[in-house]
């Protein structure tokens, strides 16, 4: 059975600290790894990883994948409270591209 | 771009009763679309992948005569709840996937269905 763990579960922080999220897996015909943040409805995609060691980024957030450990990363800088979210970490797998989602990180970032 | 709607957004039912929820690429084409189902503080979990013009492909313990799937169109998925229980009551929300070589792996969501069945 395909298996995505993230830790912590939750983090609190304040706002322009850095945090990092993790999130390690266990699937077999591994395709790519995606990451989601999701505020109240749907969760909207921030990167798709599929090499290892290549950094994606997009402003304050940064994510890398090693695909030799079975893990990657999503680093977030000097945290606004509107980095405040469930960010959720899925791996895509077989030839449909099936994602199978960690049980997420809730951040808090307090002003 | 890379917009997903869905439809309605809260639905209220008695039991018994079938609910209808519909899943739109709006400006894409989605070959396949995929529905997940979400209960409070847990992750998504998915119910069954969607294939434009052939039968839907179900998750272990997803009962299909229950969760009926149609995907008759290139931009239109729909789920329906049949003879809904209170224990069917969560958070639906329906996926889309991009159709191009480079990014066949991202999906994008839909603002997901609020079911409630009294």
């Amino acid at each position: 059975e395909d298996k995505v763990v993230q830790s912590p579960l939750s983090l609190v922080v304040h706002e322009g600290d850095t945090v990092t999220l993790n999130c390690s897996y266990e699937v077999t015909n591994f395709r790519s790894l995606l990451w989601y943040k999701q505020e109240k409805k749907a969760p909207t995609f921030l990167f798709m990883l599929t090499s290892s060691g290549i950094e994606k980024k997009s402003g304050r957030l940064s994510s890398i994948l090693d695909k030799k450990e079975l893990f990657s990363i999503l680093n977030i800088t000097a945290t606004q409270t509107g980095d405040s979210a469930v960010y959720l970490c899925a791996v895509a797998t077989g030839a449909n591209s099936k994602l199978t989602f960690g049980k997420g990180i809730t951040l808090s970032v307090r002003p | 771009g890379a917009v997903v709607s869905q439809h309605p957004s809260r639905v209220i039912c008695k039991s018994g009763t079938s609910v209808k929820i519909e899943c739109r690429s709006l400006d894409f084409q989605a070959t396949t679309m995929f529905w997940y189902r979400q209960f409070p503080k847990q992750s998504l979990m998915l119910m069954a992948t969607s294939n434009e013009g052939s039968k839907a492909t179900y998750e272990q313990g997803v009962e299909k005569d229950k969760f009926l799937i149609n995907h008759a169109s290139l931009t239109l998925s729909t789920l329906t709840v049949t003879s809904a229980h209170p224990e069917d009551s969560s958070f639906y929300i329906c996926s889309a996937r991009l159709d191009l070589s480079l990014s066949t792996d991202t999906q994008y969501f839909g603002p997901g269905t609020r079911l409630t069945v009294l």
